[in-house]
């Protein structure tokens, strides 16, 4: 059974570009979490999706970010306009629909933006 | 609101000696209790976690959490360290309902030879 996957591991922009950013959870899995890490921070919640539901997405930026969980297909999490700020590691996260609590985490993607 | 505080940024142990990661939770009902180890580079892998039951837990690599109710403290600790256990460790708290995990900020531990 395949862990969590993400790709691209590495992605650079260049501000104002757009980041596609995309997770495969494992199978069977049917709930997806998003995390960012900031340099020098720990992780913090972002958004968690159902297939093609947003169930909690309290934690995303108001603006330029937003997720989807179709389904058919990876979970994309979109980032508009990107900015330095931006910059981080976004992990993704799944978990099987009757213990949302056991989380499998991706290797994750980090976002450079020049 | 929950909350998870890892008071030690950075910890440094000879290897052969014994660890102990401190973490305490704010939470308003009883929690799902989490520690991941995060190497360089790396995503998270979980190394044990506490829903309910008895209050030691048993992880892979060797560890061992105890989760302390009257601290709001669930410590992780290692009798003896190995080089190979240099990395970061976060400490998460999730509630009942479903997975959102609450991290600390996570603690560095450095192996000297």
């Amino acid at each position: 059974n395949a862990g969590v996957m993400q790709n691209p591991r590495h992605l650079v922009r260049r501000r104002g570009q757009e980041a596609r950013l995309r997770c495969s959870p494992m199978k069977g899995h049917s709930h997806v979490y998003w995390y960012r890490q900031l340099p020098e921070e720990g992780l913090k919640f972002m958004v968690y999706l159902q297939k093609e539901n947003i169930i909690d997405e309290s934690g995303m930026p108001k603006e330029r970010f937003s997720a989807e969980f179709p389904k058919e297909g990876p979970s994309i999490l979109r980032i508009q306009q990107v900015v330095r700020g931006d910059s981080a590691a976004y992990f993704c996260a799944s978990s099987p629909p009757d213990r949302a609590n056991e989380q499998f985490f991706g290797p994750g993607t980090r976002l450079t933006v020049l | 609101a929950q909350s998870v505080t890892q008071p030690d940024i950075h910890i440094t142990v000879s290897e052969g000696a014994s660890l102990e990661l401190r973490c305490n939770y704010s939470y308003g009902a009883t929690p799902y209790l989490f520690w991941y180890v995060q190497s360089p580079g790396q995503g998270l892998q979980l190394l044990l976690k506490y829903f309910s039951g008895d209050t030691l837990v048993q992880g892979i690599k060797g560890f061992e959490a105890e989760f302390k109710r009257s601290q709001s403290s669930f410590n992780l600790r290692k009798p003896s360290v190995h080089w190979s256990d240099a990395a970061e460790y976060f400490c998460a708290v999730g509630g009942t309902s479903y997975g959102k995990l609450t991290f600390g900020q996570g603690t560095i531990l450095t192996v000297h030879p």
